[in-house]
């Protein structure tokens, strides 16, 4: 069975930092393609970025260098480091197995909530 | 890149079809047959109910039905159910190795 299981979520003040993870089993991680999806709380789905096997990384437009995706292939576990955080980066932060490069089929975890409050 | 364009709400009556559609670009939706919808019930993961337009996942029950013309993707509901009371993303391979997601469609069956 896939399961994705993210966490790290926190409240942080604007300016700080926050890692994310995501926890990965049921499938063949090393080769896996994995995305962060975000959701503002009301709004609707936003794609933060990816990570293909072998690390090589995709963001959105929007991430314009504060968040950094990586990947631990020993552990299973891929990452989001966000940097400079803003009051409109709140909100929950889900990880997703893409099955295929194309953004195909793909399994989803449950989320981890990040709220940027002063 | 651009969200996707859907309709905000929608809605029907039990056992009626509906249909939303999904709005893009020959960027995005026109150019590739990646094209997604998901569900999403309050408080929970998005779940996919359609990729690559048309395959449906097993378990999706076969009310769910997608397609494509041009630059606007569609998700046909059939006989709709209380339970399909939700909101419904589409999701698109945006290109330049992007995704790209429509704002959402509120369903509402009434």
């Amino acid at each position: 069975e896939v399961q994705l299981v993210e966490s790290g979520g926190d409240v942080v003040k604007p300016g700080g930092s926050l890692r994310l993870s995501c926890a990965a089993s049921g499938f063949p991680f090393a080769a896996a393609w994995m995305s962060w999806v975000r959701q503002a709380p009301g709004k609707g789905l936003e794609w933060v970025g990816r990570i293909r096997n072998g690390g090589t990384t995709d963001y959105a437009a929007f991430v314009k260098g504060r968040f950094t995706i990586s990947r631990d292939d020993s552990k299973n576990t891929i990452y989001l480091q966000m940097n400079s955080l803003k009051i409109e980066d709140t909100g929950i932060y889900y990880c997703k197995w893409e099955h295929n490069a194309n953004y195909g089929y793909d399994d989803w975890g449950r989320g981890t909530t990040v709220t940027v409050s002063s | 890149q651009s969200a996707l364009t859907q309709p905000p709400s929608a809605s029907g009556s039990p056992g009626q079809s509906v249909t939303i559609s999904c709005t893009g670009t020959s960027s995005d939706v026109g150019a590739y047959n990646y094209v997604s919808w998901y569900q999403q019930h309050p408080g929970n993961a998005p779940k996919v109910m359609i990729y690559e337009v048309t395959k449906r996942p097993s378990g999706v029950p076969d009310r769910f039905s997608g397609s494509k013309s041009g630059n606007t993707a569609s998700l046909t509901i059939s006989g709709l159910r209380a339970e399909d009371e939700a909101d419904y993303y589409c999701s698109s391979n945006g290109g330049s190795d992007n995704l790209v997601f429509g704002g959402g469609t509120k369903l509402t069956v009434l």
